[in-house]
């Protein structure tokens, strides 16, 4: 089962770029790279998805360097209505599709 | 509404109890999921169903009982309630384990006393 590790929390200001980094040591070579957004009393909301290189949506872009081991998520120019909980999902067939979260990254935006 | 909905959204139990949380999802998505969420855990799968009458276990399963006899239904029971299963209780469907996204309800939190 493929391990995530994301910082517990960050700090930014509106209009700034936040870049979470987690780490996927063991990715096996058919696993996804999915993060989810969450606000309290909500349950977590898909945020965007990548195998390799870069992708990117209306919403964030997601680094993925040549050896899959760690990944980036961009918030561009956040605003604070982006404090939330982001977590980082590692996942396939290696793991039989049974994803766990982890404890996320708290990003708290402040004006 | 298209969508997944839980109920209910709050419920208090006394220890020993039977309790069941609802779910029920309008996409006709293969997969369904049971989390439930913890200060310090961020969510642990309690349950997943790949279809109606497949289940399987995930990471933390004892004292839980799932059940799949519709697809659209994916209904929690905790057959004899304990302290310890306080926590809020996400249900989630997906279209397939395929790297497909996992679409959330809004948690049904509870409190066994």
């Amino acid at each position: 089962l493929a391990k995530t590790t994301q910082p517990i929390s960050m700090d930014s200001y509106e209009g700034q770029e936040v870049n979470i980094t987690c780490s996927h040591n063991n990715i096996a070579t058919n696993d996804y790279i999915t993060w989810y957004q969450q606000f309290p009393s909500q349950g977590p909301r898909f945020i965007i998805q990548g195998y390799k290189t870069k992708v990117t949506n209306e919403v964030a872009s997601l680094f993925i360097p040549a050896d899959r081991k760690s990944s980036t998520l961009s918030l561009p120019r956040v605003s604070l209505s982006d404090t939330a909980v982001y977590y980082c999902l590692v996942g396939g067939p290696s793991n039989d599709y049974k994803l766990s979260f982890g404890a996320g990254t708290t990003v708290t935006v402040r004006a | 509404d298209a969508g997944i909905t839980q109920s209910p959204r709050y419920k208090i139990t006394e220890t020993g109890r039977q309790v069941t949380l609802m779910c029920h999802q309008t996409w006709s998505h293969s997969y369904m999921f049971w989390y439930r969420q913890d200060l310090g855990h961020g969510l642990r799968l309690i349950y997943y169903s790949a279809a109606a009458d497949i289940t399987d276990k995930g990471e933390v399963p004892d004292g839980y009982v799932v059940s799949r006899s519709k697809t659209e239904n994916f209904p929690l029971t905790l057959e004899s309630a304990t302290r310890s299963q306080t926590s809020v209780y996400f249900c989630a469907s997906s279209e397939s384990t395929t790297n497909s996204p996992l679409h959330f309800g809004n948690g049904t939190r509870l409190t066994v006393t």
